[in-house]
């Protein structure tokens, strides 16, 4: 157990609905960090949050937003779901944006129908 | 922008014995880090083993050590005594270590699909 929860586990939803995911990090983790696992695409960086503020964008589509609260929890947001969207979504934590070891949670599996 | 190759979509090797999974790199910044990953049946990424760039020395952890070859830039992972439970996809990965390139996340290789025969 890695010590970063995300929820839900699975989420299956229809094309052009919207769907939000939610990432916990590490107790005393500022940075959380977003990626996509697809068959076709591998596993791609999507966007970094660190105390609240946005620190860098990856290979994330304008339909996708994220964002990291006070508490230091964060959500994806993913919007005018394609069929292409399919895909394990994992966020990950570290203390810091830098060497040190990034946490990954269990992802959420969204299957887009 | 960086990449990362791995060659082998998939290995196979006895049980006790050893094998090494090959990643080479494509980058233009002279310092970085470089991580192996594993994910198992069950999905979760865990970290294996990571080298800083600036190291010459090479990293090992317990059965686990790379070779990492910077002027090649390569950077092998050589698992020793395999075990039934080191079987799993494993995934080379680089970030930089640039100012502002450590908001950046990580960069994977495709994985190889690495098969234990008992």
């Amino acid at each position: 157990d890695s010590g970063v929860t995300q929820t839900p586990k699975h989420l299956i939803t229809a094309t052009g609905q919207r769907v939000t995911l939610r990432c916990s990090p590490r107790s005393g983790d500022l940075s959380v960090y977003w990626y996509q696992q697809s068959l076709d695409q591998g596993l791609q960086f999507l966007i970094h949050y660190y105390n609240g503020e946005e620190r860098a964008k990856g290979n994330i589509l304008e339909r996708f937003s994220a964002q990291q609260f006070p508490d230091l929890h964060s959500e994806l947001n993913l919007s005018s779901l394609e069929l292409g969207d399919s895909a394990l979504y994992f966020c990950a934590s570290s203390v810091l944006d830098s060497f040190n070891e990034q946490f990954f949670g269990p992802g959420t599996r969204l299957t887009v129908l | 922008a960086q990449t990362v190759t791995q060659s082998q979509p998939e290995m196979s090797v006895q049980e006790a014995e050893t094998v090494t999974l090959s990643c080479t790199y494509d980058t233009s910044e002279s310092d970085y880090y470089l991580f192996w990953y594993k994910q198992p049946p069950s999905r979760q990424m865990i970290l294996v083993i990571r080298q800083e760039a600036y190291k010459q020395q090479n990293a090992t952890e317990n059965r686990f050590s790379v070779n990492f070859q910077k002027a090649a830039k390569s950077f092998s992972l050589k698992i020793s005594d395999s075990q039934l439970g080191d079987a799993a996809m494993y995934f080379c990965a680089y970030r930089s270590a640039m100012a502002g390139g450590g908001a950046d996340g990580l960069t994977f290789g495709k994985g190889t699909h690495l098969i234990i025969q008992p």
